[in-house]
């Protein structure tokens, strides 16, 4: 079965500063990867994914995530954040199914982005 | 466009009674999934559902169970409630892709409280 660590519970950060997220995961075969971001009091939206082809993945406000196989990460990144990205952000994995399509997500327990002013 | 719904948005119940959840899909989207998400950590993935059939279960005891309708909406059945259920219960849709699998939208979640 696969895992999904998210190293940091809570991340502190000053606004405009860069941040990185960390997540590892463990799992036999391949997966696909995803970041969500889950805003106060809202459902889960989704950040970006990583399915194959280039490791560096980007989202349209400004996150990115690289995908390591050898160090089985997906780490997201932001160079510069604003008040507004304060926010839970998960990490996830899901099995390709045979036929296509994916199985059901697998979840980290999740980081909490704080931005400080 | 519509996203995911769900109703009720908040529900209250007692030990041992039975509850029932429901989700509507993007229109266009036939693959429903359910998560529970308890308070303080990441949703965990309880059942998901293609063309009327359970395609996948996670690790939930048989008093949950689920079913998805030919309109691709689905209800999520919870009998014989335990404290243990409060949570937020979220339903996602997506089309199943066949190349490559395809994005799962999330719905807002129906908070479930048992007391």
């Amino acid at each position: 079965a696969q895992s999904v660590t998210q190293l940091d519970s809570q991340v502190p950060v000053f606004e405009e500063a860069p941040v990185e997220l960390r997540c590892n995961y463990s799992s036999s075969v391949s997966v696909y990867l995803f970041w969500y971001v889950q805003y106060p009091n809202q459902g889960l939206q989704l950040l970006l994914k990583y399915l194959s082809g280039s490791t560096l993945v980007e989202s349209i406000n400004g996150f990115e995530a690289e995908f390591n196989k050898s160090q089985t990460s997906f780490h997201l990144r932001k160079p510069s954040v604003h008040i507004s990205d304060t926010a839970e952000y998960f990490c996830a994995v899901s099995l390709p199914l045979r036929g296509g399509g994916a199985d059901g997500l697998t979840f980290g327990k999740g980081t909490h982005l704080i931005i400080q002013p | 466009d519509a996203g995911v719904t769900q109703s009720p948005t908040h529900l209250i119940k007692t030990r041992g009674q039975h509850v029932t959840l429901r989700c509507s899909p993007i229109s266009g989207h036939k693959s429903v999934s359910w998560y529970q998400q308890v308070l303080g950590q990441g949703p965990q993935f309880i059942f998901q559902y293609y063309e009327k059939e359970e395609r996948g279960r996670g690790n939930f005891p048989d008093r949950f169970s689920a079913r998805q309708f030919p309109n691709y909406s689905s209800e999520l059945n919870v009998n014989a409630l335990l404290l243990g259920d409060s949570a937020l219960y979220l339903c996602a849709s997506r089309v199943v892709g066949i190349v490559a699998p395809d994005t799962q939208y999330f719905g807002p979640g129906t908070r479930l409280t048992v007391l």
